[in-house]
């Protein structure tokens, strides 16, 4: 069974980090063709994908907020990281991970981030 | 590329067939997929590949379309089918649609 859950600080101030964490299980990144990805959705609006890595290590970023985010993977492949830099209000929104097969098919249940002073 | 959903808001009747409309900028090549989302939750995958019925999801959800213009079709509207739908492609690049809210009359 595959589940996958996020993790972050709830609420966090301007121009801070935010740190982002996905735990999943069912699966392995290390597994040719495994990719995870990050998809964002402010309250009341559509989603925006941000950011996914493969099984091999490599990263591909969304091009309108690249230069702002950083997504990696832990040792053990079942855990996904993606930081944010530099975040203001209008990155306040639900965050969430999937699973990606060109499409995603696999979804967290998604965190609440709140950037707020 | 950039996806237009129409109509951005939808409101029928138990029973009624519905149609909502995805139109892509460019030409999509059929890597279309469907997300419906309750309110409240994650998405959830309907449809992929245009056509392909994901795994669970009941026989009266159905995909069509090619090129730049897709559909998606509930063929007889159930109150638990209340939620917002989006269309997503990953032909180049992942961009997702601005949702159709489907509501019952």
């Amino acid at each position: 069974q595959v589940t996958l859950k996020e993790s972050g600080p709830g609420m966090l101030q301007p121009s801070k980090t935010l740190s982002l964490t996905c735990s999943f299980s069912g699966f392995s990144l290390s597994t040719s063709g495994m990719v995870v990805s990050w998809i964002r959705q402010p309250s009341g609006k559509s989603l925006e994908w941000l950011a996914a890595i493969d099984w091999d290590g490599d990263k591909y970023y969304n091009p309108s907020l690249k230069s702002r985010l950083t997504v990696s993977k832990d040792t053990s492949n079942t855990q996904v990281f993606l930081k944010i830099t530099s975040v203001d209000i209008a990155d306040t929104a639900t965050y969430y991970c999937a699973r990606i097969k060109g499409y995603f098919d696999y979804w967290g249940q998604g965190v609440m981030v709140t950037v707020s002073s | 590329i950039q996806l237009t959903q129409s109509p951005s808001l939808l409101s029928a009747s138990v029973g009624d067939r519905v149609t909502l409309s995805c139109k892509g900028s460019q030409n999509i090549n059929n890597y279309l997929a469907w997300y419906q989302q309750k309110l409240g939750e994650a998405p959830k995958l309907l449809i992929y590949n245009t056509n392909s019925l994901q795994t669970g999801i009941p026989s009266r959800f159905s995909g069509s379309g090619s090129g730049t213009d897709y559909t998606l079709t509930i063929s007889s509207l159930q109150p638990e089918d209340v939620a917002t739908y989006f269309c997503y492609q990953y032909n180049n690049g992942l961009t997702f649609g601005s949702g159709t809210k489907l509501e019952i009359k």
